[in-house]
């Protein structure tokens, strides 16, 4: 079974500073994973994905994730935050449900607040 | 990129009156939707999946006469809520996929829903 734990719901960062969101995967099967956010009243926008090859994917927005399959991990960094940034981010997995069907686990979600 | 479309929006109805909730693929073929609830600080919740021209797959404890899906092509998936209640209260996110496991979920806006 698959299962995605997300570190700290909340995390602050100061604007220019460094972002680091953490996310560790439970997986029976090589992952796929995913970041996506989410603005206040708004659906999620797909930041970036891991499916296969390289391990340092770039994303949208100056986003970048590194997939650690030693430590089970797929952390999203960004190097200077901006207030843009603000928003819930949510990692998730790629689950087979059957039927020919994949869905997304997702963690329970990290709000980023930029200070300025 | 790919472009999914949720309407309405927000609603506001009266307790009992039922409310649908459409969700688009604008560029592409989803032949898997998703619909997903959400309560507010929380991740999303899938309630159910539907692949094009079959019934829907309702997750546990969703109740499938009260949250009536059909995905009748394969650029259109409705939610219906029926005899909505203010305990049905909640932010409703669509998404859309091509179907394969390595091909991410594009989501609607999502649709505020206010049972009065």
């Amino acid at each position: 079974a698959q299962s995605v734990t997300q570190l700290g719901s909340h995390v602050s960062v100061s604007e220019g500073a460094l972002v680091l969101l953490r996310c560790n995967y439970s997986s029976s099967v090589p992952p796929y994973l995913f970041w996506y956010v989410q603005y206040p009243n708004q659906g999620l926008q797909l930041l970036l994905k891991y499916t296969t090859g390289a391990t340092l994917v770039k994303g949208i927005n100056g986003f970048e994730a590194e997939f650690k399959k030693s430590e089970t991990s797929f952390h999203l960094t960004k190097p200077s935050a901006h207030m843009s940034d603000a928003a819930e981010y949510f990692c998730a997995v790629t689950r087979y449900s059957g039927a020919g069907s994949y869905q997304l686990t997702f963690g329970k979600g990290t709000k980023l607040s930029v200070i300025p | 990129g790919a472009v999914v479309s949720q309407h309405p929006s927000w609603v506001i109805c009266k307790s009992g009156t039922s409310v649908k909730i459409e969700c688009r693929s604008l560029d592409f073929q989803a032949t898997t939707m998703f619909w997903y609830r959400q309560f507010p600080k929380q991740s999303l919740m899938l309630m159910a999946t539907s692949n094009e021209g079959s019934k829907a797959t309702y997750e546990q404890g969703v109740e499938k006469d009260k949250f009536l899906i059909n995905h009748a092509s394969l650029t259109l998936s409705t939610l219906t809520v029926t005899s909505a209640h203010p305990e049905d209260s909640s932010f409703y996110i669509c998404s859309a996929t091509s179907g394969t496991d390595n091909q991410p979920q594009h989501f609607g806006d999502g649709t505020r829903l206010s049972i009065l």
